[in-house]
């Protein structure tokens, strides 16, 4: 089974601080994603990264930053958190190809701001 | 316009009628579609895809797409209340990113 794991399933900072998200992933897929999920709104894309060490800016990348040192883990980065970064946070990752593929998802992180 | 429209619901159908689910798209150069259901609480797994025009069909699901039209939909037969969940419409392309539409509420009552 492929498994999408992520660190924290609750998260409460408080707001200025530097958060960290974490991503591993077990089936050595190339892609990977950050997609955040608020009612009304569906998932939007934050980040993804096709390859290690690279990065691509998502529909929503405000206020994030992401790192990619490792082909199996994925880190979203919020560099002074805010209120308005309250989310669900859901991270995916799919194997690569030239007509696109399934995402497997991860439990997701629901983070609290206050 | 956004990239995946969907209707938000909730759709209510009765138990054992057929749900419709219904997704359009904006870009023409998408290749794939994709539905995942999301329970409550839950991550969103998928259930069916869809590739080429036409009909695919797996148990008591059916993805239908229409390139043409910029379509695709989900029909799910003999609805029962453990289908009642958010479907999510998704599309990727050989670019390697999936967009994902808001979603539809099904509610299939007893």
């Amino acid at each position: 089974d492929v498994k999408v794991t992520q660190s924290s399933r609750y998260l409460v900072k408080r707001t200025g601080e530097k958060v960290f998200l974490e991503c591993v992933q077990d089936m050595d897929h190339e892609n990977m994603f950050w997609y955040r999920q608020d009612p009304g709104l569906g998932l939007r894309l934050i980040y993804f990264s096709y390859d290690v060490k690279m990065k691509e800016k998502g529909d929503i990348p405000e206020g994030y930053s992401v790192s990619r040192e490792k082909k199996e883990r994925f880190s979203l980065i919020l560099e002074s958190a805010s209120t308005n970064q309250t989310s669900m946070y859901l991270c995916a990752s799919s194997p690569r190809s030239s007509v696109g593929t399934e995402a497997f998802f991860g439990q997701g992180t629901r983070l609290t701001v206050v | 316009q956004k990239e995946v429209e969907q209707n938000s619901g909730p759709l209510s159908v009765p138990e054992g009628a057929i749900a419709s689910l219904n997704c359009t798209y904006s870009d023409r150069g998408s290749q794939s579609f994709f539905w995942y259901r999301q329970y409550s609480g839950k991550s969103p797994e998928l259930i069916m895809f869809i590739y080429s025009n036409g009909d695919k069909e797996d148990g008591r699901f059916t993805a239908q797409l229409n390139k043409a039209s910029q379509y695709v939909s989900l029909l799910i037969r003999d609805s029962q209340p453990s289908d009642s969940a958010t479907y999510l419409c998704a599309l990727s392309g050989g670019y390697q990113k999936v967009t994902f539409g808001t979603g539809t509420k099904l509610q299939v009552i007893p």
